[in-house]
């Protein structure tokens, strides 16, 4: 299976700050990798696929970047909704693989 | 705009057969994949598999041996069974939309359904 390790697990971050979350996988994905926000008690929700894609309704103040076995998911400008945990997963191969998660804080 | 929702019970036995639905409305079944996920309490996502249109399955091999997924295509619904449950298999299991082509990604979830394994 791919693994897929994100970094940092928690950030603590402020409203209007830049903040950079980094997913890494032991195999090269190619550019099939998708970003997900998650929050507490609710279903994880698509931000960016093809990892940069932005999903449609998605503010444009995430992007996402990367191929092959580094990408990042950078949030400018952080907002009070944008505290959450965020997922990366794989789809280039089965089983697709989920990132351990981050959970961005309010600082 | 397609919506999912699943349905089962919320508390099954240790060793018996978790059984879950997902109805999707508003959308087409068509062309698309079917997948389920699952989450742990307090723990990360893991995929459990998905079901083609035509009926095609990929399952994650940690689980291939209890799991299978079958749809309904003119009911517009697809389904999970897991067999031999134990306490591991506690988890909010979410359905899924999975589209692209060849590379599939899931872009509509339902709001997930809480099992619990117990006796």
């Amino acid at each position: 299976d791919i693994q897929l390790t994100q970094s940092p697990s928690t950030l603590s971050a402020s409203v209007g700050d830049r903040v950079t979350i980094t997913c890494r996988a032991s195999e090269i994905v190619y550019n099939w990798l998708a970003w997900f926000q998650q929050k507490p008690g609710k279903a994880p929700k698509l931000l960016i696929h093809k990892a940069s894609t932005l999903q449609d309704g998605v503010p444009s103040t995430f992007s996402g970047s990367g191929s092959g076995t580094e990408f990042t998911l950078t949030i400018n400008s952080l907002q009070p909704d944008d505290f959450a945990t965020y997922y990366c997963q794989q789809y280039d191969s089965h089983p697709h693989t989920f990132g351990g998660g981050t959970k961005v804080e309010i600082k | 705009q397609v919506q999912l929702q699943e349905s089962g019970p919320g508390l099954v036995k240790p060793s018996e057969t978790l059984s879950l639905t997902c109805t999707v409305s508003g959308g087409s079944f068509a062309y698309h994949q079917w997948s389920w996920i699952r989450q742990p309490p307090g723990k990360g996502l893991e995929w459990i598999g998905y079901i083609s249109y035509s009926g095609n399955t990929d399952y994650n091999p940690s689980l291939q041996s209890r799991v299978t997924i079958s749809i309904d295509t003119p009911k517009s619904y697809f389904s999970l069974m897991l067999t031999s449950v134990t306490a591991a298999d506690t988890a909010t299991y979410y359905c899924a939309r999975s589209i692209g082509s060849s590379f599939y990604y899931s872009d509509v979830w339902g709001k997930g359904t809480t099992v619990t394994v117990s006796s």
